[in-house]
C-alpha cells in the first residue's frame, strides 16, 4: 500500500528557517498536504500542493515537490516559537480517496 | 462556524463496555472519516464514508462499526472495548475531491482500562 515517511524530529532556533521533509511511494498521488498539530488539538491544514505543481508559496510557507523522486518539503521562514508543533505530511489520490499520513515531524523552536 | 464537532472529548471505559463516538459537520461535506492517532504511529484510517449511505473499511477497522446517519453525522461504535483501543480518535470531513483539504475535529481521547 501507500507509504509516507518523515523524519521524526527537528530542532531550530527562533528566526531560522525550518525545512521538514517527506517522501511518499504512491505515484498516482494527486494532492499532497501539510498539517500542523499543536498539543492536545486536532490537525490544522497548513497548505497543499497539486501533483502537477513544483512549488507553492503562502506567506512564510514554501512547499517544494519533486515528483520524480516523490519528495515533498515544507520550508518555514523566520520560524517562531509558536511554530513548535507536530507537522504531518499526507497524500491522497483524488476523488473520494482517503488520506495517508506520515508519522509526523516534531518541530521544536528554541528562543 | 463550528466545522467538525466531536463528542465526547474525553472518555474512560472498562474492558468490554461499549460506546459510540459522535461526529457532526456543518460544511455540507460529502465525505467523512474516522482516524485514530497513537504515539509513533501517525494517523490510521478506521472507516470512511465517501457519501451519504456508503461506508468503507480503512486500514484498522477491526473492533469498530460506523453509521452514516445523514449527510452531517458519522458515528463510530466500539461494541466491546479493549485496552488496544486506547487512543485519540479524530473525525474529518471533506468535499468530494478533497482539493481543499480535510477538516478535522478536535478529537476524542479514549482510555480503556
Amino acid at each position: 500500500g501507500e507509504d509516507v515517511e518523515q523524519s521524526l524530529f527537528l530542532s531550530v532556533r527562533e528566526g531560522d528557517s525550518s525545512v521538514i521533509n517527506c517522501t511518499y511511494t504512491d505515484s498516482s498521488s494527486t494532492y499532497l498536504y501539510w498539517y500542523k498539530q499543536e498539543p492536545g488539538a486536532g490537525l490544522q491544514l497548513l497548505t497543499y500542493i497539486f501533483s502537477n505543481m513544483d512549488m507553492k508559496q503562502d506567506q512564510r510557507l514554501t512547499v517544494l515537490l519533486n515528483k520524480k523522486d516523490k519528495h515533498l518539503s515544507l520550508r518555514i521562514a523566520d520560524t517562531q516559537t509558536g511554530d513548535s508543533a507536530i507537522y504531518f505530511c499526507a497524500e491522497s489520490n483524488s476523488g473520494y480517496s482517503t488520506l495517508t499520513f506520515g508519522k509526523g515531524t516534531m518541530l521544536l523552536v528554541s528562543p | 462556524n463550528a466545522g467538525v464537532t466531536q463528542t465526547p472529548k474525553f472518555q474512560v471505559l472498562k474492558t468490554g463496555q461499549s460506546m459510540t463516538l459522535q461526529c457532526a459537520q456543518d460544511m455540507n461535506h460529502n465525505s467523512m472519516y474516522w482516524y485514530r492517532q497513537d504515539p509513533g504511529m501517525g494517523l490510521r484510517l478506521i472507516y470512511y464514508s465517501a457519501s451519504e449511505g456508503t461506508t468503507d473499511k480503512g486500514e484498522v477497522p477491526n473492533g469498530y462499526n460506523v453509521s452514516r446517519l445523514n449527510k452531517r453525522e458519522f458515528s463510530l461504535r466500539l461494541e466491546s472495548a479493549a485496552p488496544s483501543q486506547t487512543s485519540v480518535y479524530f473525525c474529518a470531513s471533506t468535499r468530494t475531491g478533497g482539493a481543499n483539504g480535510y477538516t478535522f475535529g478536535s478529537g476524542t481521547r479514549l482510555t480503556v482500562v
